[in-house]
């Protein structure tokens, strides 16, 4: 297993545009999260999936963004009407199970997104 | 909610020994984790507390009292790719919440 893969690692758009990134978790992780984070900030969490089912979003989560994790594997993050403010990485991670078992989120390398 | 306090900069030398603390608030605890974070790249894992003490891992280690809502790491023997921000995060019911990060700058 490679780790946790995300695709595009760099995106540019304009602004009004849609885009949508992937992630790729480890296989055997039920559990996937996706993060913003901008610069000089920690990450802000977004929205999580246990298996396909999306169990938590953020207030920060606005009606233009959307996540899907339609088998359970991969997930798919769209942001549609793209604005500056939503210029940030964007970070996906996953894990076994609780966190609170010690080992944590393993994150992907992440998705940095410029909007113009 | 959750509100976690850590210095936005630290400097110190390479060798030396430095600790960044941080404080946090939170409505549900389920441990706390340290996370580096080097320029461009994803955070890796720490090291992790639950129970109050240290844990030591080579030349990290890592404190929480949790009747303090405290905690530090230590890092010694510094070396230049030490250079990274230094995250704190706790668990709470089902997430991890971070703090805004710690960057630490080693220098010669």
């Amino acid at each position: 297993d490679t780790g946790v893969s995300q695709d595009p690692r760099h995106k540019i758009t304009k602004r009004g545009q849609n885009v949508t990134f992937r992630c790729d978790p480890i296989s055997e992780h039920n559990r996937l999260y996706w993060y913003r984070q901008t610069l000089g900030q920690g990450p802000e969490f977004l929205t999580y999936f246990q298996n396909e089912a999306q169990l938590e979003k953020s207030r920060l989560l606005s009606d233009r963004f959307s996540a899907e994790r339609p088998k359970g594997s991969f997930s798919t993050l769209e942001i549609q009407r793209t604005e500056q403010g939503d210029s940030a990485m964007y970070l996906c991670a996953s894990s076994l199970a609780r966190d609170h078992q010690g080992y944590g989120y393993t994150f992907g390398s992440g998705t940095r997104l410029t909007v113009v | 909610g959750q509100n976690i306090d850590q210095p936005t900069e630290m400097t110190a030398t390479e060798g030396a020994i430095v600790q960044i603390n941080c404080t946090y608030q939170t409505s549900g605890f389920n441990g706390l984790f340290w996370y580096q974070q080097h320029a461009g790249e994803a955070p890796t894992f720490l090291s992790y507390n639950v129970l109050d003490g240290l844990e030591e891992k080579g030349r990290f280690s890592s404190f929480l009292s949790r009747s303090k809502g405290y905690s530090y790491l230590l890092l010694k023997e510094l070396q230049m790719k030490d250079s990274a921000s230094y995250l704190c995060a706790v668990s709470g019911y089902s997430t991890l919440t971070f703090g805004k990060g710690t960057m630490l700058l080693v220098s010669p």
